[in-house]
């Protein structure tokens, strides 16, 4: 059974740089075609993709948040980390992660959607 | 970025109504989307996937269409555990897109 949870501060404040832990289990992040990625989702918005690791450490980004995004894993500890830099209000949400394996199915569909989901942690950006 | 625009933005319908949304790609996906949906303070759960293939698990009643740049989601006869947000995101590209969502509330 895949699951994860998404740990970090539930308040930052502007100008600071939020670390938000995504910790796993019941898969390895070094199988072949195995992801993680991070979602956003400011209070009563859309969904918003942010960045996404591949089990061989190749890394993609949201092009309007590269800039301010890192993301790393840390695969003896089945964690990813996703780091933003210089947090502002409008970063307010409840931040995701989520697990992909892409891949083609049984019948040659290509799969490549985010299957498993965290619960989701809040943080609020506020002085 | 490939934008994803979904329509409606709400939808009213009712117990056992059949209800469509569409999503609309910014440029042709090759059918790598997929559809989600989620109920208020839960994370997303997918739906379907290569835009109509159904997630293990999931009632026969989702179904999904489309090509090129159109697609849609369905649901035949509309229970009251559907009543929630569906979002569509493409994988076409690995910078990933979401829609911005559809409300399907109670009438």
């Amino acid at each position: 059974q895949i699951t994860l949870k998404e740990s970090g501060p539930t308040l930052v404040k502007p100008t600071q740089t939020l670390t938000l832990t995504c910790t796993f289990s019941g898969f390895s992040l070094s199988t072949s075609g195995v992801g993680v990625g991070w979602i956003r989702q400011p209070p009563g918005k859309a969904l918003e993709w942010l960045a996404l690791i591949y089990w061989n450490d190749d890394k993609r980004y949201s092009p309007s948040l590269k800039s301010r995004l890192t993301i790393t894993k840390d695969t003896s500890k089945n964690q990813v980390v996703l780091t933003m830099t210089n947090m502002d209000p409008v970063d307010t949400a409840t931040y995701y992660c989520a697990h992909r394996n892409r891949y083609y199915d049984s019948s040659g569909y290509y799969r490549d959607a985010f299957d498993i989901w965290g619960q989701g942690t809040m943080v609020t950006v506020s002085s | 970025d490939i934008q994803m625009t979904q329509s409606p933005s709400s939808l009213s319908a009712s117990v056992g109504d059949r209800v469509t949304i569409t999503c609309r790609a910014s440029q042709g996906i090759s059918n790598s989307l997929a559809w989600y949906q989620q109920k208020p303070g839960k994370a997303p759960k997918l739906l379907l996937y290569a835009a109509s293939r159904l997630e293990s698990g999931v009632p026969s009643r989702f179904s999904g269409s489309g090509s090129g740049t159109d697609y849609t989601l369905t649901i035949s006869s509309l229970q009251p555990e559907d009543f929630a947000t569906y979002y569509c995101q493409q994988y076409y590209s690995t910078r990933y897109t979401f829609g911005q969502g559809t409300k399907l509330e109670i009438k």
